[in-house]
């Protein structure tokens, strides 16, 4: 059974970064691009950021390009998100997803909530 | 970038009837596009790929269709477990994007 599962959301200050984390399990982890997804309170989703299986193409949304990375690690059959420079409208629900066919995102995780506020 | 536009934003519906909603896209997508679905605090839930390309496991009561710019996702005969969220991504080109999704709600 796939499972994806993130860690590291919290409350941090405006200015301030916070690292995400997405451990996978249940299939070949190496042989999928992945991505997150965002979602404010209340509102709906948005693409975040995207890494292939080799993390030779990375994508960013316009809206963080600049302030986080997408990362993954192999051996750890992890995914990462780093987050630096936080505003108040990255204030979100963030979750890992699983590239399925066509690029679909075809398994999620629970997701964690990241709040930016003084 | 490609904007994906839904509606409608809402509908009020009843068990067992006939629910469509729309995905218009700004640009051809061709059938890059994906429906989920979302219950309130969960993950979104892929239900249909392609366009028209019904996951694993989805009931058939769901089905897609469209291509190029305009695409509908249609429920047969809503059952209550199917009182949700539903949003449309494009896949066609990065950035990546969703529709603004519709709450279907229970008349």
């Amino acid at each position: 059974e796939v499972q994806l599962v993130e860690a590291g959301g919290g409350l941090v200050k405006p200015g301030g970064s916070l690292r995400l984390s997405c451990e996978a399990s249940g299939f070949t982890f190496s042989d999928y691009s992945m991505n997150w997804v965002r979602q404010p309170p209340g509102k709906g989703l948005e693409w975040v950021a995207s890494i292939s299986s080799s993390a030779s193409h990375i994508h960013y949304a316009d809206s963080v390009k600049g302030r986080f990375t997408i990362s993954r690690d192999k051996g750890q059959n992890s995914l990462f998100l780093q987050m630096n420079s936080l505003r108040a409208e990255d204030t979100a629900v963030y979750y890992c997803a699983r590239d399925g066919v066509l690029a679909t995102l075809d398994s999620w995780g629970q997701g964690t909530l990241v709040t930016v506020s003084s | 970038d490609i904007q994906l536009t839904q509606s409608p934003s809402f509908l009020s519906a009843s068990v067992g009837d006939r629910v469509t909603i729309t995905c218009r896209a700004s640009h051809d997508i061709s059938n890059y596009l994906a429906w989920y679905q979302q219950k309130p605090g969960k993950a979104p839930k892929l239900l249909i790929y392609a366009a028209s390309t019904l996951q694993s496991g989805v009931p058939s009561r769901f089905s897609g269709s469209g291509s190029g710019t305009e695409f509908t996702l249609t429920i047969t005969s809503l059952q209550p477990e199917d009182f949700a969220t539903y949003s449309c991504q494009q896949l066609n080109r990065h950035p990546l994007t969703f529709g603004g999704g519709t709450k279907v709600e229970i008349k």
